[in-house]
């Protein structure tokens, strides 16, 4: 079985100011891990994902995020925070080679940018 | 490309009724999922659908819950009869079928909103 982490389930930083939202994973097979995003009455965007290649990967609107299996954790940066970053993120996980990649996903990190 | 579209986007009933949503697709998708998000949880796995046929429904929360893909292009998601625990908000989601299974990567609707009184 596999589960994820998210610590915190609400960020709040400054315009500006780095984004760091946390996510740890518990797989006992080799994952894929994604970092999706909703925004206020949309549907989920898949920000950035993890299938074994680079360990550091980068999406799109500057996110990137670092696969570290000894911590288990894919950890979601951006230097800069946007107001239009606000948004609530979600860390997924999926085993590696599945039969159908279902997705388990963290409880999700509301983030608040501050002007 | 039209993404994945889910109808309706909000849907208020009382408890003990029934309600359909409904889920189209990426054109040439062959795998669609459902999740759902009760409030203050997290998304959960409902079920795998490849073309028409059920490949993984293990996440169905009970037999009040029907889910169909007649075809293999749109799906229905059934609850009937609907209860207080059913709300929150349904996700659908589609991928394509890559070299001997689905791909890695799934496009999300814009979920429906359920609300049982």
């Amino acid at each position: 079985a596999q589960s994820v982490t998210q610590l915190g389930s609400h960020v709040s930083v400054s315009e500006g100011a780095l984004v760091l939202l946390r996510c740890n994973y518990s797989s006992s097979v080799p994952p894929y891990l994604f970092w999706y995003v909703q925004y206020p009455n949309q549907g989920l965007q898949l920000l950035l994902k993890y299938t074994s290649a680079a360990t550091l990967v980068k999406g799109i609107n500057g996110f990137e995020a670092e696969f570290k299996k000894s911590e288990t954790s894919f950890h979601l940066t951006k230097p800069s925070a946007h107001m239009s970053d606000a948004a609530e993120y979600f860390c997924a996980v999926t085993v590696r080679g599945g039969s159908n990649y279902k997705l388990t996903f963290g409880k999700g990190t509301l983030l608040t940018v501050n002007p | 490309e039209a993404g994945v579209t889910q109808f309706p986007s909000h849907s208020v009933i009382e408890k003990g009724q029934t309600v359909t949503l409904r889920c189209d697709p990426i054109s040439g998708h062959d795998n669609l999922y459902w999740y759902r998000r009760v409030m203050g949880k997290e998304i959960k796995f409902l079920l795998h659908f490849v073309k028409e046929s059920k490949q993984d429904e293990s996440g169905m929360p009970n037999n009040r819950f029907l889910a169909e893909r007649t075809g293999g292009t749109y799906s229905t998601l059934k609850v009937q009869p609907a209860e207080l625990e059913d709300s929150g908000v349904y996700f659908c989601a589609s991928s394509q079928w890559g070299a001997g299974g689905p791909t890695d990567t799934q496009y999300f609707g814009p979920g429906t909103r359920l609300t049982v009184l």
